[in-house]
């Protein structure tokens, strides 16, 4: 099976500051990635599909890149809301499995 | 409007058997496939199953010998049930639907197992 990898575990950072964090496949998935954000005590909710494409609603600061193995969301002047975990998935193939998750906090 | 909502005992004893329903509105069984998620007390996401449009199941290679999924197209239900519960069984338990990416979550069912 395929397994993601999430990094970092964890980040801490300011409003308005620009963050990265990847999700590497142990095996190509070309474009077959999603991200998804969950805050505490709520369902995960879908970000990012295909990669790079934006699901509906989600604001533009949000972006997603990458190709293969190696995958990466960017949040670009982050918002205090945008505190919360982010989980990449491997989807269109079975089985769907999520990467560890990142913990992204606001200083 | 799409929803899905999970329903379950909130406590299981150790051993016994896990049974969840997860009853879905705003789409059909026989269009989309349902997927069943877990996540442990303060940890990562963990996909467990899914039953697919067409009626076939498949499962998470760690769970499968304890872990059945089926549905009822008529009352748009997809039913799991989880055997020989342990204490690390104790989750979160999520049905979700897929496009493939998983687009509507329901609010998910917190399960515990202890006696």
């Amino acid at each position: 099976n395929i397994v993601m990898t999430q990094s970092p575990k964890s980040m801490s950072i300011s409003v308005g500051d620009r963050v990265t964090m990847n999700c590497k496949a142990s095996q190509n998935v070309y474009n077959n990635i999603a991200w998804y954000q969950q805050k505490p005590g709520q369902s995960p909710k879908l970000l990012i599909y295909y990669a790079s494409n934006r699901y509906n609603g989600v604001p533009d600061r949000f972006t997603g890149s990458g190709y293969g193995t190696d995958f990466t969301l960017t949040i670009n002047s982050v918002q205090a809301e945008d505190a919360a975990f982010y989980y990449c998935q491997r989807i269109y193939n079975s089985p769907p499995t999520f990467g560890g998750g990142t913990k992204l906090e606001l200083k | 409007e799409v929803q899905l909502k999970e329903s379950g005992p909130g406590l299981v004893q150790p051993s016994q058997t896990l049974s969840l329903t997860c009853t879905v509105s705003g789409f059909s069984l026989t269009d989309y496939s349902v997927h069943w998620v877990r996540q442990p007390p303060g940890k990562g996401l963990e996909w467990m199953g899914v039953m697919w449009s067409g009626g076939s199941t498949a499962y998470n290679s760690a769970l499968k010998s304890r872990l059945s999924i089926s549905r009822d197209t008529s009352k748009s239900q997809v039913f799991l049930k989880m055997n020989s519960l342990q204490t690390e069984d104790t989750a979160i338990y999520y049905c979700t639907r897929a496009v493939p990416p998983f687009d509507y979550w329901g609010q998910g069912v917190m399960v515990t197992v202890s006696s």
